[in-house]
């Protein structure tokens, strides 16, 4: 069965370090894959989306990376801050051109100053 | 722009009971969605829908409606609340051509089902 698992752990990491969540995927062939930060009772937002094609992507202190083959995507916070403290969701869409995406259970990040 | 608008916020419903969620963008989005989050199962899918008049069922269906019959407005229907269905839902928008630069949440409804 598809499933996409994320480490259901929580990350507890020292400020200026280096955050990395790990999220991984089976029976799916995405399209693309995506990350989304969740704060407490609000909703999921969107941070950063890679393609199929795309072995990196960056945007400031966040790193993506995706290996198909590996079916699997790591997300890295650089010099992380305690506001950087969240859940942290993966997302596949099913490449069924629906805009369909199923999430990972998110993984919590704690970072201690 | 006010984004993806859900309401209520909180509700609290009797067994057997019937209630509409209502979710509405401004931003001429064709993909809606509706998610349930519940603790350490992370978002499910309920039902979506890529555009006006076009819905299909998700991963958990069962007890829901939906319908679209703008392309603003997406509301979620319990035909008959269990207590199964307490949960936090989120509904979704996303602009179809665009849908690279992901989905946009609404801030969510909390239901109880006593």
């Amino acid at each position: 069965s598809q499933k996409i698992e994320q480490n259901s752990e929580a990350l507890n990491i020292q400020e200026g370090k280096t955050a990395t969540l790990t999220c991984n995927y089976t029976n799916y062939s995405p399209a693309y894959l995506q990350w989304y930060r969740q704060d407490p009772g609000r909703g999921p937002v969107f941070l950063l989306l890679i393609r199929e094609n795309e072995k990196e992507k960056r945007k400031e202190r966040l790193k993506v990376t995706f290996d198909t083959t590996l079916k699997q995507s790591l997300f890295h916070i650089t010099a992380s801050q305690p506001a950087d403290s969240a859940t942290y969701l993966c997302a596949l869409d099913d490449n069924s051109n629906t805009g369909k995406l199923i999430f990972g259970q998110g993984t919590t990040l704690q970072v201690k100053p | 722009n006010a984004g993806v608008t859900q309401t209520p916020k909180f509700q609290v419903l009797k067994t057997g009971q019937s209630m509409t969620l209502q979710c509405a963008q401004d931003m001429n989005h064709e993909y809606m969605s509706w998610y349930r989050q519940d603790p350490g199962m992370g978002l499910r899918l309920i039902h979506y829908s890529v555009g006006a008049g076009i819905t299909d069922q998700g991963e958990v269906p069962n007890g829901y409606n939906v319908s679209r019959s703008t392309t603003e407005d997406f509301p979620l229907r319990l035909l008959s609340a269990a207590p199964s269905q307490t949960s936090v839902y989120f509904c979704a928008s996303s602009d179809r051509g665009r849908n690279r630069y992901g989905y946009t949440f609404g801030s969510g409804t909390r239901l109880t089902v006593v």
